[in-house]
């Protein structure tokens, strides 16, 4: 009954490979997130996305790329990975409605990735 | 541009203290402001998330309160635990629907 999840939970790479981490959440929630936590741990949003619309695209390498297929689903694909993408990524969601509810955002269990 | 930050960055206390955790925002015009816990190597837990026309909001021996005219919000502990010992992070949420932007966390050690 997780409510949001994240797969796979470690991928270790070389450089220079493509890869893809995928998000589901079954809450119902309209909006979803992509969060990077680097090394120092600090959390940092890199997308949004909102049925399935792009609303937020922080100054990320257009080497990644977010799907949404559907509104329970944001994957993250990454293209010709680097050292410096080495980092922790949890994906989120919230209902994201203006005024509705407290718009609490649920995280997923995060992906360690590590890129060789 | 909104920024927040956590004071301190580490705590350490023995068992059975009452401590408070502080966090900070440049921008008073917030939605919400939420508390996560983070334990080494897992995901984010949200503890409290106060709105803001709150002032505060309580989870067992957890407490938190939120000044939005001067930018500020605390997370106080009651009766610290071993188990408490974890992260704890300050979010802000300017709007619905948009990204939370996170302090760097308060490392707290809680020693038996």
């Amino acid at each position: 009954d997780t409510a949001v999840s994240q797969t796979p939970k470690y991928l270790v790479t070389q450089m220079g490979n493509d890869k893809s981490i995928k998000c589901e959440q079954n809450l119902g929630h309209d909006t979803m997130y992509w969060y990077k936590q680097d090394s120092k741990k600090f959390l940092k949003i890199m997308f949004s996305y909102n049925n399935k619309e792009l609303i937020i695209n922080e100054t990320v390498p257009n080497r990644f790329s977010p799907k949404s297929p559907d509104k329970a689903h944001l994957n993250l694909h990454i293209n010709s990975l680097e050292l410096g993408d080495s980092a922790v990524y949890f994906c989120a969601s919230s209902q994201g409605l203006a005024g509705v509810g407290t718009d609490t955002q649920y995280f997923g269990p995060g992906t360690r990735l590590t890129v060789l | 541009k909104q920024e927040v930050t956590q004071i301190p960055a580490a705590l350490s206390v023995p068992e059975g203290e009452n401590l408070v955790l502080n966090c900070s925002f440049t921008d008073s015009a917030i939605y919400n402001l939420q508390w996560f816990r983070q334990d080494p190597g897992k995901g984010l837990t949200s503890l409290l998330l106060i709105q803001s026309s709150q002032r505060e909001q309580t989870s067992g021996r957890l407490n938190a309160s939120l000044d939005k005219s001067s930018g500020r919000s605390t997370l106080y502990i009651a009766a610290s635990q071993p188990g408490d010992s974890a992260t704890y992070l300050c979010a802000v949420n300017n709007q619905a629907g948009t990204a939370l932007i996170f302090g760097k966390g308060t490392t707290l050690s809680v020693s038996s």
